[in-house]
């Protein structure tokens, strides 16, 4: 089945730590995202990449880097200089003018 | 930043009746999307509606757009506890996906 897979579904960092959450798709999507939700909020977008080898920062890419190599691949680092990390990660991949599929998410935890 | 936000920010209501949930934004767009949440999952595209359209309709969900209010409704009719969930609206104000802008949802509870 085609889908997106975000792994792990739980992570918990220490601080000072840099932690890397995995977004693979098998949709042939040529656009992916990354968004982070907040309890009792909406998604805000961190970056974004509409082709292979291209990303674009979103509203909150401070303390956040991502890599695009693949098609298939958009992994996403939270490094240290992010002082908030604790949230709710979406990747969402795109293509053409439909609605983005969402995955089920990662939520990370500091220790 | 641009938003869409919805409004109530909670429903209870009981199995079978309707649901309505509504969303209001700032500036010009050109569609306007909902999504649904399920505890602890992604969202789910429900529904897309473009600016030069009034209404749409997907089985039990019917949603609204009012351009001049810079507003919109989404309806769930004959509800069932397996609707219950969050549900947002994004709105689209430039081409791409890259610019959807999501509010922050209403969570909608329906009670066996």
């Amino acid at each position: 089945d085609g889908g997106i897979t975000q792994s792990p579904k739980y992570l918990f960092r220490k601080e000072g730590q840099n932690v890397t959450l995995s977004c693979e798709q098998n949709l042939n999507h040529d656009a992916m995202y990354w968004y982070r939700q907040d309890p009792g909020q909406g998604l805000r977008l961190i970056y974004y990449s509409q082709i292979v080898n291209d990303f674009q920062k979103g509203d909150i890419a401070e303390g956040y880097s991502v890599s695009r190599e693949k098609k298939e691949s958009f992994p996403l680092t939270v490094t240290s200089a992010q002082k908030n990390p604790t949230a709710f990660y979406l990747c969402a991949s795109s293509m053409g003018n439909r609605g983005p599929h969402f995955g089920d998410g990662t939520r990370l935890s500091i220790l | 930043s641009q938003q869409g936000e919805e409004d109530p920010q909670a429903l209870s209501i009981q199995e079978g009746e309707n649901a309505t949930m509504n969303c209001s934004y700032k500036t010009s767009i050109n569609n306007l999307q909902w999504y649904r949440q399920n505890s602890g999952r992604g969202l789910v595209h429900l529904i897309l509606i473009r600016s030069n359209e009034r209404e749409k309709h997907s089985g039990r969900l019917r949603v609204t757009l009012d351009t001049s209010k810079k507003s919109s409704s989404l309806l769930i009719t004959a509800s069932r506890a397996a609707d219950t969930a969050s549900y947002f609206c994004a709105t689209e104000f430039n081409s791409g996906y890259s610019t959807l802008t999501f509010g922050k949802g209403t969570m909608l509870l329906v009670s066996p």
